[in-house]
């Protein structure tokens, strides 16, 4: 599975657009590009993801580049409820496995 | 859908005892993970099942853990004998897989948060 890096911390204010990136530079053909997160205490939650094209659900919009070596996570906008740990996680859905890395602490401000 | 079910939520048990974790995954769901998440090391799959079968064991940090799936609706994790290394809060995922298609999302449990004095 190809690697990710990112930031380990990033700040929002409530209301405002979140955007946390991700880069995947060794990303391979037939891998797609996960996000999920973890709000403090609880299990980590599915939020989107995409192979090549940019993705819309109610939670979240996923940009990918156009050469995929990155991609961004926006959450339109920001609530306090959206602190947590967001994960951005590569892998060949064949293989039915993620791996989790570090992830990005987002902290939504008042 | 009640989601992933984990029980028991906490466990404090002494080291050296026998310490059983349990899982109900989503119904229809055809894949079970379990994880492990300690601050030192994030979060760590320990095995997969596909079809109530193990497909990947890799993650299992030793002979003292084991898993079992005897049906589509229930796996146990079991620590035998526990050691106080093994403290970290559990999570159970459930998945439907259909292969290489789109949305393998996993679906996880609220954790069981284990401590070995």
């Amino acid at each position: 599975d190809a690697k990710t890096t990112h930031p380990p911390s990033m700040d929002c204010a409530e209301g405002r657009a979140a955007n946390l990136p991700c880069n995947h530079s060794t990303i391979s053909g037939n891998e797609y590009v996960y996000w999920y997160r973890q709000i403090h205490s609880q299990g980590p939650q599915y939020i989107i993801h995409g192979l090549k094209n940019n993705e819309t659900n109610e939670m979240a919009s996923l940009i990918i580049t156009e050469d995929r070596k990155s991609s961004t996570l926006i959450l339109p906008h920001a609530t306090l409820r959206d602190t947590a740990v967001y994960y951005c996680i590569v892998y060949n859905n064949a293989g039915n496995m993620l791996t989790f890395g570090g992830g990005t602490r987002l902290m939504v401000k008042p | 859908d009640a989601g992933v079910i984990q029980s028991p939520r906490h466990e404090v048990t002494e080291m050296g005892q026998e310490v059983t974790l349990r899982c109900k995954p989503i119904s229809g769901h055809n894949s079970l993970f379990w994880y492990r998440q300690t601050m030192m090391r994030g979060l760590e799959l320990l095995i997969y099942f596909n079809n109530n079968v193990p497909i990947d064991d890799s993650g299992m940090p030793e002979d003292r853990f084991s898993a079992k799936m005897p049906n589509a609706s229930f796996s146990t994790l079991k620590i035998q004998p526990s050691e106080p290394r093994d403290s970290a809060v559990y999570f159970c995922a459930s998945s439907f897989f259909r292969g290489a298609t789109w949305g393998n999302e996993q679906f996880f449990g609220p954790g069981t948060r284990l401590t070995v004095l």
